[in-house]
């Protein structure tokens, strides 16, 4: 079946530009998760959404950051006043459920900022 | 929060070589994850490992779980190019059951 999908799967963008960054999350999922990884930081989590229960969003590094899903599948996460620091790759993840701990990632987008 | 040490950070070896990663933390795990990610793609989970002095095995890959669960190795038996890539080690980290702690990864390269 699909996986998740992310797009863009590259995006370029200008210091101070907002930037949009969207999940489709493996069909029946009801875990979500956003992680950032960049060089020499590997993977930090960022948010995590399960069901219809308020997101954990204490790994997000800034005001800049935030993330909604909508019905409970799509998730967007987006970034405010775009940073040369932001620059990385982010990764989104689905799971099952909340019991079952395995999380399928999706291919990333790799996001520049000049 | 837990940090988990990876090394080697670089191995590149050849074709037909046996190799050893290592993941290793101050900390007692409660379990650990071991993930491989290839280049342009996000991780994908190899095993996860609960059980102190835990062996598993999945074709040329072995990994062990120390007695103590503060540590964990992947040893690769006769390394093929198509073994290439970033090897992660994670766990739940803050006692979350959700949460993942990534350690920064050992980067494979294995020439044909």
């Amino acid at each position: 079946g699909a996986g998740v999908s992310q797009s863009p799967s590259n995006k370029v963008t200008e210091k101070g530009k907002d930037v949009e960054l969207r999940c489709d999350p493996i069909s029946g999922h009801t875990a979500l998760y956003w992680y950032r990884q960049s060089l020499g930081q590997g993977l930090e989590f960022l948010i995590y959404f399960q069901g219809n229960s308020a997101p954990d969003k204490s790994g997000l590094p800034s005001d800049r950051f935030s993330a909604e899903r909508t019905g409970g599948s799509v998730s967007t996460l987006t970034i405010q006043r775009t940073q040369q620091e932001d620059s990385a790759v982010y990764l989104c993840a689905s799971g099952p459920s909340p019991q079952q701990k395995t999380q399928y990632f999706g291919p990333g987008t790799r996001l520049l900022v000049l | 929060t837990q940090l988990l040490e990876q090394s080697p950070q670089f191995l590149s070896i050849q074709e037909g070589e046996n190799l050893t990663v290592y993941c290793n933390s101050s900390s007692v795990f409660s379990s650990l994850q071991w993930y491989r990610q290839e280049p342009g793609e996000g991780p994908v989970l190899l095993v996860t490992v609960v059980t102190g002095g835990e062996v598993k095995k999945l074709k040329r890959l072995t990994f062990q779980f120390g007695d103590a669960r503060k540590d964990s190795s992947l040893h690769i038996t006769a390394a093929q190019p198509g073994d290439t890539g970033l090897y992660l080690c994670a766990q739940n980290s803050g006692g979350s059951n959700y949460k993942l702690t990534f350690g920064k990864g050992t980067l494979l390269t294995v020439n044909p």
